[in-house]
């Protein structure tokens, strides 16, 4: 059972454009989401997070949105750069949960 | 600061070798710790987690086991490997009382021949 799915598995995009990452969940409990990005042969690295008492949340170029009725969050990178291709993780947790559940990832791939 | 560590970077074994992945954290005290596989074009896979000395959680059955001998040390063994057991391993911690955010470390690339 995939609580967290992230349906694209690869997404193109041209440099300096906005990149779109999405994740749909399925478990009503979870009350908080993570954003990893992965390079090949390294760990995950955090990138941001977001509450479920707010619909949105940002961090320099990346934004975060939390649709808590559809179930439904989005990273938003702008603009993309180059050194923003890699794998995207969505992550979720709730309220004394010691774990994260993940998505399949996302790659992105920035085009100079 | 925190930091993670994991080794070997790259280990290459037969099929029915013992496996012995070892995980350290410094910089803090009582965290919690993770141990997720990731198989070639797959997600993140939690098998083993531990929220203290001696207590692991184990999220997958399989031809693995954790341990924690001390508080930030996190051990992934195997008694025989199989093929299947190729994949990326990676360690994690975090402050589970403080925040959900988890912290991992640079993985291990474990191939079974």
């Amino acid at each position: 059972d995939q609580q967290v799915k992230q349906n694209s598995p690869s997404l193109s995009v041209q440099e300096g454009r906005i990149s779109i990452l999405n994740c749909d969940y399925t478990n009503s409990m979870f009350d908080y989401f993570l954003w990893y990005k992965k390079y090949p042969a390294e760990g995950p690295t955090f990138l941001i997070s977001i509450s479920s008492i707010k619909d949105k949340n940002e961090d320099g170029r990346f934004t975060v949105f939390l649709n808590k009725s559809a179930k439904h969050l989005s990273l938003h990178i702008v603009p993309s750069q180059p050194g923003d291709s890699a794998v995207y993780f969505c992550a979720a947790s709730h309220f004394g949960n010691e774990k994260l559940t993940f998505g399949t990832g996302t790659r992105l791939t920035i085009i100079p | 600061s925190q930091t993670i560590h994991q080794w070997p970077a790259t280990l290459v074994q037969p099929v029915g070798s013992p496996l012995s992945l070892e995980c350290t954290v410094e910089g803090t005290s009582n965290p919690n710790l993770y141990w997720y596989r990731q198989a070639a074009g797959r997600g993140l896979q939690l098998l083993f987690y531990s929220v203290g000395i001696g207590q692991i959680s184990s999220e997958v059955p399989q031809n693995l086991s954790a341990s924690r001998p001390q508080d930030r040390q996190f051990i992934l063994s195997s008694k025989k490997l199989l093929l299947s057991d190729s994949g990326f391993y990676l360690c994690a911690w975090n402050k589970g009382t403080v925040s959900y955010e988890q912290y991992f470390g640079p993985g291990t690339r474990l191939t079974v021949t």
